[in-house]
């Protein structure tokens, strides 16, 4: 079992709709959480990054962590054109280095 | 304010000829690591230098080596390039969270 599964996707919705992102992970121990976003033809910029279990939220993007289920989410309210982009989820590995999901390719629709 | 700065942004190789890509930095960052992306694969660790003087393998070295130079620049190369070593390359930085190059379009034919 890889240690982070993703999604790839693609995903397409409507403007100003609610988008769920969902990565899996495989060990408990995992404490730190991070989504990364990437438009096309850039490097990955990191979006939200949370410790531990909860909830996490900035403006439009809410990240969640599900310890006991070892389920992480990105919720994104009011999508806009501009939230297209792969979105990446990273857990900080047992080997000291972060460890990526595959991403999962967003399009928002006008 | 550069962040993490990577040359060149592009290249095309032919199968044998070496390269080096170069990163820096500018966040007095200790950690600094090189990722190569491809499709349906995701990210995955080639090195990563925890402080300078020191380098360490990640998941798919074989075929790259690593330079930490100094603090600030943390170097990949190619000795002799193959076709599978086509990819993008990112560099990154930083301790927690990362900062990401805008990445190198390697190709090789």
């Amino acid at each position: 079992q890889k240690e982070v599964e993703q999604d790839p996707g693609p995903l397409s919705v409507p403007e100003g709709a609610i988008v769920s992102l969902n990565c899996t992970y495989s060990n408990s121990a995992f404490q730190y959480f991070m989504w990364y976003r990437q438009y096309s033809r850039k490097g990955p910029e990191l979006l939200m990054y949370t410790y531990s279990s909860g909830n996490k939220e900035d403006g439009r993007f809410t990240a969640q962590v599900d310890k006991s289920s070892k389920y992480i989410s990105l919720f994104i309210r009011d999508s806009q054109p501009s939230d297209s982009a792969t979105y990446l989820c990273a857990i900080w590995g047992s080997q000291g280095n972060l460890i990526f999901g595959k991403g999962t390719k967003l399009s928002v629709k006008p | 304010n550069a962040g993490v700065t990577q040359t060149p942004k592009f290249q095309v190789l032919k199968t044998g000829q070496s390269m080096t890509l170069q990163c820096a930095q500018d966040m007095n960052h200790n950690s600094m690591y090189w990722y190569r992306q491809d499709p349906g694969m995701g990210l995955r660790l080639i090195y990563y230098s925890a402080s300078e003087g020191t380098t360490d393998k990640g998941e798919v070295p074989n075929g790259y080596n690593v330079s930490r130079l100094n603090k600030r620049e943390f170097s990949l190369r190619l000795e002799s390039a193959a076709p599978s070593q086509t990819s993008v390359y990112f560099c990154a930085s930083g301790a927690t969270g990362y900062t990401f190059g805008s990445g190198t379009r390697l190709t090789v034919v």
